[in-house]
């Protein structure tokens, strides 16, 4: 079945450390999108991608890196520059170009501790 | 510009009773729709879309919901609830054109009692 995979499922960091959560999809999907979840508070864009190789700065984008290597692959980077990373992160993907009537897909998630 | 607005962070109801969340939205130009239920540690799932065909949409678990444009409402129902309805629900909102553009209400808990 196609889906969306995301690991670990359960990730602590150190302080100073810089940590990586990996999105994975076989949908075939062009888009991909990294979201922040906060106890209380919707879905905040991080980063989005609508291209190997290239991708764009959402709403809350400090102290967070991507990549965009490969179609099936967008690897989120939490950087010691973010002061505040417990949160619960979403991978989503969705079909590319101008369809914004095509819903998003979403991964289970990675929930982000500091120790 | 774009938004929604969830009218209620909690709603509780009794098993077998009808379900309504209400999602309000704005946008500048005709809106794409989506609710979106979450459960407990885990990822969204689309349980309806709307995107300018019929205003009345039906999705999965016998959930509906209405597109109201003089209202500018979008308000998620089901005529009785079961206990595995427990979630979380998000209302969403795009526009068609732009793939990236998509506003998240700050979501719904559902809690079903025996």
């Amino acid at each position: 079945d196609g889906g969306i995979t995301q690991s670990p499922k359960y990730l602590f960091r150190k302080e100073g450390q810089n940590v990586t959560l990996s999105c994975e999809q076989n949908l075939n999907h062009d888009a991909m999108y990294w979201y922040r979840q906060d106890p209380g508070q919707g879905l905040r864009l991080i980063y989005y991608s609508q291209i190997v190789n290239d991708f764009q700065k959402g709403d809350i984008a400090e102290g967070y890196s991507v990549s965009r290597e490969k179609k099936e692959s967008f690897p989120l980077t939490v950087t010691s520059a973010q002061k505040n990373p417990t949160a619960f992160y979403l991978c989503a993907s969705r079909p590319g170009g101008a369809v914004g009537n095509q819903p998003q897909h979403f991964g289970d998630g990675t929930r982000l501790s500091i120790l | 510009a774009q938004s929604v607005t969830q009218l209620d962070s909690h709603v509780s109801v009794s098993e077998g009773t009808p379900v309504l969340l209400r999602c309000n939205y704005s946008s500048s130009y005709s809106p794409s729709l989506f609710w979106y239920v979450q459960h407990p540690n885990k990822g969204l799932q689309l349980l309806l879309k709307y995107t300018s065909a019929a205003t009345l949409v039906k999705g999965i678990n016998g959930f509906e919901a209405e597109f109201k444009k003089s209202e500018t409402s979008f308000h998620l129902t089901k005529p009785s609830a079961h206990m595995s309805d427990a979630a979380e629900y998000f209302c969403v909102v795009s526009v068609l054109w732009n793939n990236n553009d998509m506003r998240f209400g700050a979501g719904t808990r559902l809690t079903v009692k025996p």
